[in-house]
């Protein structure tokens, strides 16, 4: 079955300051990975998506951006963190009209 | 895009009570998920259900794609059923399945 990594568990960040976070995928290939946020505990906001190596869709203008360097990994970046970007990072995936299966996320605050 | 409404926002059960939370959305769907997400923010895929009635212990599911409704029944309440319940529906979008949630339903179980 396959395992979402993510890392770091928290992050504490100063306004201003540049970001990267990592998502790892085993026990699957070709997944369909997603980047969502979630804010205040409530509402997942969807932010990229990607459906291979080098593809990555955004769903909402903002201050942040992603990769996909490899087929397991996705990572979400910003070069300037803003207030507005603290929040709960998930990082998910699924393969065709499998279930969506979610990371432990990455819990950000910005100062 | 398509929306997605739950409701309750929020509920307050007391131990042993039945309870059932609802989901509406406002277009066709290929698939439908409900979530729980647990007080430490991991989200854990209770069922995978576009139509028809699924049972997995004390907690059932209901979807009626024709009438665009969900329901997902919690039955003989525990402590550890408290958290954010989420309604996620998929369509199918230039080759992948874009997930749109709610803003969840928070259960908390009171002993």
């Amino acid at each position: 079955s396959q395992t979402i990594h993510q890392w770091p568990a928290t992050l504490v960040q100063p306004v201003g300051s540049p970001l990267s976070l990592e998502c790892t995928v085993e026990g699957t290939s070709n997944p369909n990975l997603y980047w969502y946020r979630q804010a205040a505990g409530r509402g997942l906001q969807l932010l990229f998506y990607s459906v291979g190596i080098g593809q990555i869709s955004s769903e909402v203008p903002q201050n942040l951006s992603a990769s996909r360097p490899q087929d397991r990994q996705f990572i979400l970046s910003s070069k300037k963190l803003l207030l507005s970007d603290s929040g709960f990072y998930l990082c998910a995936l699924n393969r065709y009209t499998d279930t969506q299966y979610f990371g432990p996320g990455t819990r950000l605050t910005v100062l | 895009g398509i929306q997605v409404e739950q409701s309750p926002p929020d509920l307050i059960l007391q131990e042993g009570a039945n309870s059932t939370l609802r989901c509406n959305f406002s277009d066709s769907v290929n698939n439908l998920q409900w979530f729980h997400q647990n007080p430490w923010g991991q989200l854990i895929n209770l069922f995978y259900i576009p139509s028809g009635t699924k049972q997995n212990g004390r907690l059932s599911a209901t979807t009626v794609a024709t009438e665009r409704y969900s329901l997902l029944y919690i039955s003989s309440s525990q402590t550890t059923d408290s958290g954010v319940y989420f309604c996620a529906v998929e369509r199918k979008t230039g080759g992948y399945q874009k997930v749109t949630f709610g803003i969840g339903t928070k259960l908390q179980v009171i002993p």
